[in-house]
């Protein structure tokens, strides 16, 4: 079956820029998760989606992170002004109804900007 | 807060060598515990996971324990093959009974395992 997918793949953008950033989940699945893997700060947690809820944004690096999720399917991560510290691998990753903490998350392949 | 350590290599083994990546971790409470695997070109998937303590996960030869009195969940293989090399991630979730919320994965750094025939 069809895995996570993210969109676009390669991103290539100007500082100050805005950026949107796409994640469709397996179907099915009720949690979703954004994530960002860089050299420097390693895998970090951003914001994880129950259903459309989202009950922490405390993860997101700083107010010009925003991210939403509607119909309990696809999300998005906006990133706005972009800066050159954004640069990055975002990734996405749904996991199936059940206890969240307990169930293996499924990793999209990433989204990787790159901001100039 | 909740925190993993892990050696971050690369780490350098011949075939059919025998594999140990450390891993410890810092939470409160009961967390789930998982390690990840990245090979090269691919995304993340997950190789094993054990939920409570004393648990071990196994997956494709390799294991490991959850071992609460040393908060460490070491991955281990018996003999390691050339296809194994890839970037292995130790991460953690917390639980209800450790207060979680979020229930992001914790991830440590990764490490870098090269091995060759």
């Amino acid at each position: 079956g069809a895995g996570v997918s993210q969109s676009p793949s390669n991103k290539v953008t100007e500082k100050g820029k805005d950026v949107e950033l796409r994640c469709d989940p397996i179907s099915g699945h009720t949690a979703l998760y954004w994530y960002r893997q860089s050299l420097g700060q390693g895998l970090e947690f951003l914001i994880y989606f129950q259903g459309n809820s989202a009950p922490d944004k405390s993860g997101l690096p700083s107010d010009r992170f925003s991210a939403e999720r509607t119909g309990g399917s696809v999300s998005t991560l906006t990133i706005q002004r972009t800066q050159q510290e954004d640069s990055a691998v975002y990734l996405c990753a749904s996991s199936p109804p059940g206890p969240t903490s307990y169930n293996e998350q499924f990793f999209g392949p990433g989204t990787r900007l790159t901001v100039l | 807060g909740n925190s993993v350590t892990q050696m971050e290599g690369p780490v350098t083994l011949s075939e059919e060598a025998f594999l140990t990546i450390n891993c410890t971790y810092t939470a409160t409470g009961y967390p789930s515990l998982f390690w990840y695997v990245q090979y090269p070109g691919e995304g993340l998937q997950l190789l094993l996971k054990a939920t409570k303590a004393d648990d071990k996960g196994s997956n494709k030869g390799f294991e490991a324990t959850y071992r609460k009195e040393t908060t460490s969940f070491h991955l281990e293989k018996g003999s390691v093959q050339v296809s194994d090399s890839a970037v292995y991630f130790c991460a953690l979730t917390p639980t209800m009974y450790s207060g979680g919320g979020a229930d992001g994965l914790t991830f440590g750094k990764g490490t870098h395992l090269i091995i060759q025939p």
